[in-house]
Order: structure tokens, then C-alpha cells, then sequence
């Protein structure tokens, strides 16, 4: 089945260490995302990739890098200059960014920082 | 900057209860609304997607209407089930980006 797998389901670390998250997808979508999700906020795009080796800044995209080496592959490092990490981190995908195809998600990764 | 806004952010209703979730959106110029549903420690599951240049969208006892010139769209639920409790999401797609409500948390009361 065609599907967008984020890895692991949950992921705890100790304040300023770096953390890599991981996003795959069988989907054979052109445009990658990742976001953030806290209690009570909407979800808040970090970064997103239309193509490989290409990637763009979301709203908040401070303490956090990503690459696009692969169609199917998006990871994102949580760096140890992010202030508040812990959150649940949200990846989607969708074919060509302007068309109207709808936005696919994985079933997410719960980071926790202490 | 868009700003997309959920009311109620929570709605108790009895099964069986027809039921309305509002989403409004600040700027009309958008490409598309989405609507998902999810499920406590979840992702996000896509109900519905209507396109600028439609008005509805249905999909089962699901029906959702968007009007862009008063920047409103409404997830209609028929017949509502306890399984249709879930937190309720809609984004507006301006092209690059989606920006998402906050949601409406549906507890469905058997």
C-alpha cells in the first residue's frame, strides 16, 4: 500500500543533543513537508521541498535543517539551537506544489527533550 | 498572511445529530480548502478537498461548501456516529503553502 511512513513513533532526547526524524513515501509525490504540531496551535510549516536536492523555509524553520537527496526521503534534524523542541512532527506530501491535489500525512513522531 | 479560524474549537453532540463545522479564511485568493480528520496521537486523515472553482465536495455523510468571497467553508457530518469523534481540521492552499485552523474537537455521545 501507498503511504507516507515517519519514523520512529517516538523519539526522546536529552537537551542539546541534535535529532534526526524520518520521512518516507511510496507516493511518488513531487512535494514534500514537514510540520509542527502543539497543543492548541494550528500546524506550522517548517520546511518544504518541491523537487530533490531543493527545499524552501516555512514559518518557522529556525533550529531545524533538512535534505532532499531522494524523491521518496525528507528528513529533518532538530539541532540543539531549537529553543523549544519538544512537539509532535508532522510529514506530508502531494504531487506538483500548485495543483490541486490534496495533502497526504504520515501518522507523525512525538519528539520529547529534557 | 493567511489566517484560517475553526469555531467552536470543541461540540458535544447525541448520535444520531446532524452537525456543521465552520472554518473561515482571511484571504480569498486560495487554490483549494482541505478538509481532515484526526485521531488523538495521530496524523491527519483527508476528508474532502474542494477546489476554488467548486462550491461543495461530497463524500459519504460527509459534505463540505466552500465560498471564497465570504472566505467561509462548512464541513456538514449526517447521521453522526461515535466513530466521527475526532479533532476536525481545515486548510486553506494558497499555492506553496497550506495553512491550517486550529480544529473543532467532535465528541460524538452514543
Amino acid at each position: 500500500d501507498g503511504g507516507i511512513t515517519q519514523s520512529p513513533k517516538y523519539l526522546f532526547r536529552k537537551e542539546g543533543q541534535n535529532v534526526t526524524l524520518s520521512c518516507e513515501q511510496n507516493l511518488n509525490h513531487d512535494a514534500m513537508y514537514w510540520y509542527r504540531q502543539d497543543p492548541g496551535q494550528g500546524l506550522r510549516l517548517i520546511y518544504y521541498s518541491q523537487i530533490v536536492n531543493d527545499f524552501q523555509k516555512g514559518d518557522i524553520a529556525e533550529g531545524y535543517s533538512v535534505s532532499r537527496e531522494k524523491k521518496e526521503s525528507f528528513p529533518l534534524t532538530v539541532t540543539s539551537a531549537q529553543k523549544n523542541p519538544t512537539a509532535f512532527y508532522l510529514c506530508a506530501s502531494r504531487h506538483l506544489v500548485g495543483s490541486n491535489s490534496p495533502l497526504h500525512f504520515g501518522n507523525g513522531t512525538r519528539l520529547t527533550v529534557t | 498572511k493567511q489566517e484560517v479560524t475553526q469555531i467552536p474549537a470543541a461540540l458535544s453532540v447525541p448520535e444520531g445529530e446532524n452537525l456543521v463545522l465552520n472554518c473561515s479564511f482571511t484571504d480569498s485568493a486560495i487554490y483549494n480548502l482541505q478538509w481532515f480528520r484526526q485521531d488523538p496521537g495521530k496524523g491527519l486523515t483527508s476528508l474532502l478537498l474542494i477546489q476554488s472553482s467548486q462550491r461543495e465536495q461530497t463524500s459519504g455523510r460527509l459534505n463540505a461548501s466552500l465560498d471564497k468571497s465570504s472566505g467561509r467553508s462548512t464541513l456538514y457530518i449526517a447521521a453522526s456516529q461515535p466513530g466521527d469523534s475526532a479533532t476536525y481540521l481545515c486548510a486553506g492552499n494558497t499555492g506553496n503553502q497550506f495553512y491550517f485552523g486550529t480544529g473543532t474537537s467532535l465528541t460524538v455521545i452514543p
